[in-house]
């Protein structure tokens, strides 16, 4: 049970360098999120996806792009990597769409780790 | 605008002490209430949930109840054990609305 991958699972980049995290599920969730995590802040919602060709932002968007060309493909792309955006990065998905973007159990991957230098 | 509160950590126990972790809610509607825990080097994973006033939630020896009267759904745990250290985040979902994870509560069991 793959459930939801992402990779890297470490990564460093210095200013201003380009780069995709991976996130893919096989659960066939039409849902998927990515969030940050930053001591003290929880968990912050960057941009998320519907369903396949249907994308949005969420509470901190700048700074990143995603696409979602497949049910099971979700990558952030970070077009110039700044030190603000060293995180903690998490991919989440969930099944179904009803009652809204954000509700029901949300499953998890691993988390990359990004360090900008 | 939504928002939740959470007890701060880190917390620290001993074995078999009691636990409660606090966590307050502002909320349209009748929002549904979740915990996850995130275990070290982990993604976060759901711990229970309770989607309607009065209704408790339980999973692994924790329990919290909805609280609409007072907006809470604080986490307990009769006996921790070293195994429960983890992160603890409290996540209101309004109605139709956008998950909201509390910033997280760390909690560290020592022997």
């Amino acid at each position: 049970n793959a459930g939801v991958t992402q990779t890297p699972k470490f990564q460093v980049l210095k200013t201003g360098q380009s780069m995709t995290l991976q996130c893919a599920q096989d659960m066939n969730h039409e849902y998927m999120s990515w969030y940050r995590q930053d001591p003290g802040m929880g968990l912050r919602l960057i941009h998320y996806s519907v369903g396949a060709g249907i994308t949005d932002q969420g509470e901190v968007p700048n700074g990143y792009n995603v696409s979602r060309s497949t049910t099971e493909d979700f990558p952030l792309r970070l077009l110039s990597a700044a030190p603000s955006q060293t995180s903690v990065y998490f991919c989440a998905s969930r099944p179904g769409t009803s009652g809204g973007p954000n509700t029901g159990e949300l499953f998890f991957g691993e988390g990359s780790r990004l360090t900008v230098l | 605008g939504n928002s939740v509160t959470q007890m701060e950590g880190p917390v620290t126990l001993s074995e078999e002490a009691f636990l409660t972790i606090n966590c307050t809610y502002t909320a349209t509607g009748y929002p549904s209430l979740f915990w996850y825990v995130q275990y070290p080097g982990e993604g976060l994973q759901l711990l229970l949930k309770a989607t309607k006033a009065d209704d408790k939630g339980s999973n692994k020896g924790f329990e919290a109840t909805y609280r609409k009267e007072t907006t809470s759904f604080h986490l307990e745990k009769g006996s921790v054990q070293v195994s429960d250290s983890a992160v603890y985040f409290c996540a209101p979902v309004p109605e139709g609305g956008k998950l909201i994870f509390g910033q997280g509560t760390e909690l560290s069991v020592k022997p």
